[in-house]
């Protein structure tokens, strides 16, 4: 069974840095490319990038380019999300997921169950 | 980056309705469209990728159409467990782009 199991709840303060987790199973990490979501109080869906373990070839959108860093190890199975200069307005629930079929063409079929930042002084 | 427009911004209608969601795209995307339901508290689910492909286990009440900038997804049959946030994401594989939302619709 595929599984992404996520980090639990972060409280930092503006200025601070974080580094959430995504750590998958059940299947070989290397072969699927795995996004992570941002979903902000009352907004959106958005698209924060996305990475392919295999090769850690990323892929940034363009708003959050220089704004978050993602990463893998591929010993663990892990995949990372880190800010280095938190502020308020990151605030919000973060997803990973995994895409289908090895490449990003196609749909995130398997979701981690969210971790939940809060930025405040 | 691409564009993605959803309508209406929020729906409300009766259990048996059928529903359509349209998602249009500001370039032409072939079929690279794939449909998400969200309800508070749970992570975002697949229904549909591919524009019109049903991913396993869904209920086949739900459909999707659409090819090039123009998409929907169709509720034939609202139920109750229906009531969600809908989103469309563009997956176009061209260099330089990037996966992009819409904007969520509110069925309730």
């Amino acid at each position: 069974e595929v599984q992404l199991v996520q980090s639990g709840v972060e409280v930092r303060k503006p200025g601070e840095s974080l580094k959430i987790s995504c750590k998958a199973s059940g299947y070989n990490f290397t072969n699927y490319w795995i996004g992570w979501v941002r979903h902000m109080p009352g907004k959106g869906l958005e698209c924060l990038g996305i990475i392919f373990p295999g090769d850690s070839d990323t892929r940034y959108s363009p708003s959050f380019q220089g704004q978050v860093t993602i990463s893998v190890d591929k010993s663990i199975n892990t995949a990372y999300l880190q800010w280095s200069t938190l502020k308020a307005s990151d605030t919000a629930m973060y997803y990973c997921a995994r895409h289908m079929f090895g490449d990003f063409e196609h749909g995130m079929d398997n979701w981690g169950q969210g971790t939940t930042v809060i930025v405040s002084s | 980056d691409i564009q993605m427009t959803q309508s209406p911004a929020s729906l409300s209608a009766s259990i048996g309705d059928r529903v359509t969601i349209t998602c249009r795209a500001s370039q032409p995307i072939s079929i690279y469209l794939n449909w998400y339901q969200h309800k508070p508290g749970k992570a975002p689910k697949l229904l549909i990728y591919s524009a019109s492909t049903l991913q396993s286990g869904v209920p086949a009440r739900f459909s999707g159409r659409g090819s090039g900038t123009d998409f929907s997804l169709t509720i034939s049959s609202l139920q109750p467990e229906d009531v969600a946030t809908y989103y469309c994401q563009q997956s176009y594989p061209a260099p330089r782009t990037h996966l992009t939302f819409g904007q969520g619709t509110r069925l309730e």
